[in-house]
């Protein structure tokens, strides 16, 4: 199975902060990652698959990019409502599916 | 608008079984493909199953590979998990998901259902 290893596990930031973190895979996955925003209690929502297509209704400050092995999601201009776990997952290689272990963001 | 309404979880003790269900509305249910991932207390999402749209074809995570059923029922519009052989660490909250169709991640999910294994 390709693992997914997200990084940092946890990160402050202020409002209005450019962040960024990462998600590496084992293996060369092309473009198919996808990356998921999950608030405290809710489900995941989707924000971008194809490692950098905007799902609908994402806002535009968030953005992904990477090809193979190594991706990024970057909110540029960090919001309070952007407070949430984030996770990557591929779909190059299935089954199985597989999720990194998340990014939590946290609001300074 | 697209909705995943699920249902059925519980306390049930180890070696017991339990059934989830997820009624679908919004979208053409027949013609997608339906995902299970499920998240244990405090910790990632693991996908663990996922059904084609006829229900012909299933996959499972080989951690409830022999234990878990994935089926549905299209003019029901519902897909269904039944789980059975259950041990503590499924203990976790289980979501359908909708496959997005042309690329194999989740564009919508049910509110989750906590299922709790203990004696």
């Amino acid at each position: 199975a390709i693992q997914l290893t997200q990084s940092p596990s946890s990160l402050s930031a202020s409002i209005g902060d450019r962040v960024s973190f990462s998600c590496r895979a084992s293996q060369a996955i092309s473009s198919a990652l996808a990356w998921y925003q999950q608030k405290p209690g809710k489900p995941p929502k989707l924000l971008i698959y194809d490692a950098s297509r905007l799902a609908g209704g994402v806002p535009s400050r968030f953005s992904g990019s990477g090809f193979g092995t190594e991706f990024t999601l970057t909110i540029s201009g960090l919001q309070p409502e952007d407070l949430a776990t984030y996770y990557c997952q591929q779909f190059n290689s299935y089954p199985p599916l597989t999720f990194g272990g998340g990014t939590q963001v946290d609001i300074k | 608008q697209v909705q995943l309404v699920q249902s059925g979880g519980g306390l049930v003790k180890p070696g017991g079984s339990l059934r989830l269900s997820c009624e679908a509305s919004g979208f053409d249910f027949s013609d997608t493909w339906m995902n299970w991932v499920r998240q244990a207390p405090g910790k990632g999402l693991e996908w663990i199953s996922y059904i084609s749209s006829t229900g012909s074809t299933t996959q499972y995570a080989d951690s409830v590979q022999g234990r878990f059923t994935v089926s549905r029922d299209n003019a029901k519009n519902s897909v269904f998990l039944q789980m059975n052989s259950l041990r503590a660490d499924d203990t976790a909250v289980y979501y359908c998901a909708k496959d997005k169709g042309d690329y194999s991640v989740f564009d919508y999910w049910g509110q989750g259902a906590l299922v709790t294994v203990s004696s």
